[in-house]
C-alpha cells in the first residue's frame, strides 16, 4: 500500500526566506509523484510532478522539487518566500504504472508567510 | 476551456436527508475521480469512474454512498440517509484518457453540512 508523510503540519518563513516542505513516500512500485497548493476555500491546484527523467522538476510560482529514491523523499522549496505563497500544500503520491491513477495524499503542510 | 465544475458549491442537509453532489469533467475528459477532505486532513480517495463504470471504488464507505458517470451528463455522488461524520468537503477531479500527462484536474469542492 502506499503512503505519504508530510512532516510539519505547519510551517512559518519570512517574506524572502527559503520554503522547504517535507514529503517521504512509501510505493510498492516507482511513484509518480505531485505537489498540491490548496488556497482557502479552493480546490487543489497543481504546483509540479515527477513521472520519470530528470529528478529536479520545477513547477509553476518558482517551486521546485527532487525526487530522492535513496531517501524516498520529495521535498518541495522555494529560494525566496512571498506572501501570496500561504496556503496549503498537499504531496500527493500515484500508483499510475498499475494502471490505476488514483491519488494518495499527506495530511498537508499549511504554510504561512511572516512579513 | 472550462476547468472542472461542481455543484452545489455549498450544500446544508438535515441527519437522514439525501445529498446528491455533482461534477461535470473538463472536455475530453473521460475519467472522474472522487475525494473527501474531513476538517484538518488530506484528501482520501473515494471512487475512480469511467464512462459507464465504476473502476476502483475501495475508498467508499460500504453503505449509503454511491457514486454514477453515465454515459451523457455530469458524475454524481449520491449520500443517503445523512450523519454528522458526512461533513466534510468533496472534491471532483477528471482527466483525460490515456494522455500520458498523469496529472488530475480538481474541481473547486462542495462543502457539506450536515445539520
Amino acid at each position: 500500500a502506499q503512503s505519504v508523510t508530510q512532516l510539519g503540519s505547519h510551517v512559518s518563513v519570512s517574506e524572502g526566506a527559503l520554503v522547504l516542505l517535507r514529503c517521504n513516500y512509501s510505493s510498492s512500485v516507482p511513484p509518480y509523484l505531485f505537489w498540491y497548493v490548496q488556497y482557502p476555500n479552493q480546490g487543489l491546484q497543481l504546483l509540479l510532478k515527477y513521472t520519470t527523467g530528470a529528478t529536479l522538476v520545477k513547477g509553476i510560482n518558482g517551486f521546485e522539487a527532487e525526487f530522492k529514491k535513496s531517501e524516498t523523499s520529495f521535498h518541495l522549496t522555494k529560494p525566496s518566500a512571498h506572501m501570496s505563497d500561504a496556503a496549503e500544500y498537499f504531496c500527493a503520491v500515484s500508483d499510475r504504472p498499475l494502471g490505476n491513477e488514483k491519488l494518495t495524499f499527506g495530511t498537508g503542510t499549511r504554510l504561512t508567510i511572516i512579513p | 476551456n472550462a476547468g472542472v465544475m461542481q455543484n452545489p458549491r455549498h450544500l446544508v442537509r438535515r441527519r437522514g436527508q439525501e445529498a446528491r453532489l455533482r461534477c461535470s469533467p473538463m472536455k475530453g475528459h473521460s475519467h472522474v475521480y472522487w475525494y473527501r477532505q474531513l476538517p484538518e486532513e488530506g484528501l482520501k480517495f473515494m471512487v475512480y469512474l469511467q464512462k459507464e463504470n465504476i473502476i476502483d471504488e475501495s475508498g467508499m464507505p460500504k453503505e449509503r454512498f454511491s457514486a454514477e458517470f453515465p454515459k451523457e451528463g455530469p458524475s454524481i455522488l449520491r449520500i443517503q440517509q445523512v450523519v454528522r461524520g458526512d461533513s466534510a468537503a468533496y472534491f471532483c477531479a477528471s482527466s483525460p484518457p490515456a494522455s500520458g500527462s498523469y496529472e488530475q484536474y480538481f474541481g473547486p469542492g462542495t462543502r457539506l453540512t450536515v445539520t
